[in-house]
């Protein structure tokens, strides 16, 4: 089962920031956080992900919380285009791996729609 | 960014007969390899994880003998599935892993008939 819970949607300005919460109490020290997002009928794309720190890339922030079990991605500034399903996931390390990843399970996810 | 190719991106068979999913990791060597399905308005689901040269370890529920994973080489991961139902019918993922990064394919859509 998937560690993570979501809000199941989110509506959003266009060029507001997004601010995408995302549950995860039962984290375990060595797991990371990740957040991908899928567009209809397209394969999910990678945002960003951390571990303990705040992270930011050209797509997104993510900001954990000092005790891991919770985070928020942030969208700066909405385009129509980030419409999509955003999904927050914890990684759970796959035994024969070991500091290699793991699986990723997929909760629900929130759908964002960002709107004119 | 790496670029994986899932192939075919959309296929429609007959009930009874076997589609085969291609997934190829382009220009990095992917040592593990995740199939998912997604069902309509549902959420991704993980169908099995396999390493090159070994064999695919199933999620809970999934039949091995239906959805025959082969992963020969670093670069190409297939999935078949076998004398295919209506049922069957989804969108099938495959996510080839490098390190701690997990990249996805575009996805093919089954459609049995």
């Amino acid at each position: 089962d998937a560690k993570t819970t979501q809000p199941p949607s989110m509506d959003c300005a266009e060029g507001r920031a997004a601010n995408l919460p995302c549950n995860h109490s039962t984290i375990s020290g060595n797991e990371y956080v990740y957040w991908y997002r899928q567009i209809h009928s397209q394969g999910p794309q990678y945002i960003i992900h951390g571990l303990k720190n705040n992270e930011t890339n050209e797509m997104a922030s993510l900001i954990i919380t000092e005790d891991r079990k919770s985070s928020t991605l942030i969208l700066p500034h909405a385009t129509l285009r980030d419409t999509a399903v955003y999904y927050c996931i914890v990684r759970v390390p796959l035994k024969f791996q070991v500091n290699q990843g793991g699986k990723l399970i997929f909760g629900q996810g929130t759908e964002l729609s960002v709107k004119p | 960014g790496a670029v994986v190719s899932q192939h075919p991106s959309r296929v429609i068979c007959k009930s009874g007969t076997s589609v085969k999913i291609e997934c190829r990791s382009l220009d990095f060597q992917a040592t593990t390899m995740f199939w998912y399905r997604q069902f309509p308005k549902q959420s991704l689901m993980l169908m099995a994880t396999s390493n090159e040269g070994s064999k695919a370890t199933y999620e809970q529920g999934v039949e091995k003998d239906k959805f025959l994973i082969n992963h020969a080489s670093l670069t190409l991961s297939t999935l078949t599935v076998t004398s295919a139902h209506p049922e069957d019918s989804s969108f099938y993922i495959c996510s080839p892993q490098v390190n701690t990064e997990a990249f996805f394919g575009q996805g093919t859509r089954l459609t049995v008939v």
